[in-house]
């Protein structure tokens, strides 16, 4: 069935330092993708998101690019800041039977920066 | 203009007692998920209402049931309270079809 893999952490990086979170995904057709945040206490707030492949998703310096040709959906960011520790979920729009579809979340990423 | 809202924040309950959180979709939003978040796992879907109906449920028993009211709030109920219900219960809303969906701060459940 359609399922989604993301790597695993937890992630420590020092303040500008590139980050890089994986993301694949098998599913049947081409699913929106999406990346959720979430802070300390907090629920899921949207990060990005792209529809359909080659499409780049970009927010507060984060960027991923919807490559059909990998099932990939990584997420990248040039240079983290301490604001930016939290878990970081891939969440693609699978199908889950039939004509339904659901939001599948990975098994998140904790990421810590250091100042 | 708010955005999904639930109640309560915390709860504390037994085993084998009876819960309801509570969820107050997004303004213009007419579809609502419920997610169960276990301590360092990602969200499970549960299930979606729209139109007062469940349209679609996840690996769930029974004792996880819902209810979607015609100002499109919505509750979740949880019987026969086990120790691995507790987590972190998020609500989402979205309009019907259209993605992305807007989630709530979440109910955490402690079940003592």
């Amino acid at each position: 069935g359609d399922s989604v893999t993301q790597m695993e952490g937890p992630v420590t990086l020092s303040e500008e330092a590139f980050l890089t979170i994986n993301c694949t995904y098998t599913a049947t057709g081409y699913p929106s993708l999406f990346w959720y945040v979430q802070y300390p206490g907090e629920g899921l707030q949207l990060l990005l998101k792209a529809t359909k492949a080659d499409d780049k998703g970009s927010n507060k310096g984060f960027e991923a690019t919807y490559r059909k040709e990998t099932t990939s959906f990584h997420l990248e960011k040039g240079s983290v800041q301490v604001s930016d520790s939290a878990v970081y979920f891939c969440a693609p729009h699978l199908n889950s039977g039939g004509s339904n579809y659901k939001l599948t979340f990975g098994k998140g990423t904790l990421l810590t920066v250091n100042p | 203009d708010a955005g999904v809202t639930q109640s309560p924040t915390h709860l504390i309950k037994t085993r084998g007692q009876q819960v309801t959180l509570r969820c107050s979709p997004k303004s213009g939003h007419d579809t609502v998920s419920w997610y169960q978040q276990a301590l360092g796992q990602g969200p499970q879907f549960i299930f979606q209402y729209y139109e007062e109906e469940e349209r679609q449920r996840g690996n769930f028993p029974d004792r996880f049931s819902g209810h979607q009211f015609p100002n499109y709030s919505s509750e979740l109920n949880v019987n026969a309270l086990l120790l691995g219900d507790s987590a972190l219960y998020l609500c989402a809303s979205s309009p019907v079809g259209v993605q992305p969906q807007h989630f709530g701060d979440g109910t955490r459940l402690s079940i003592l």
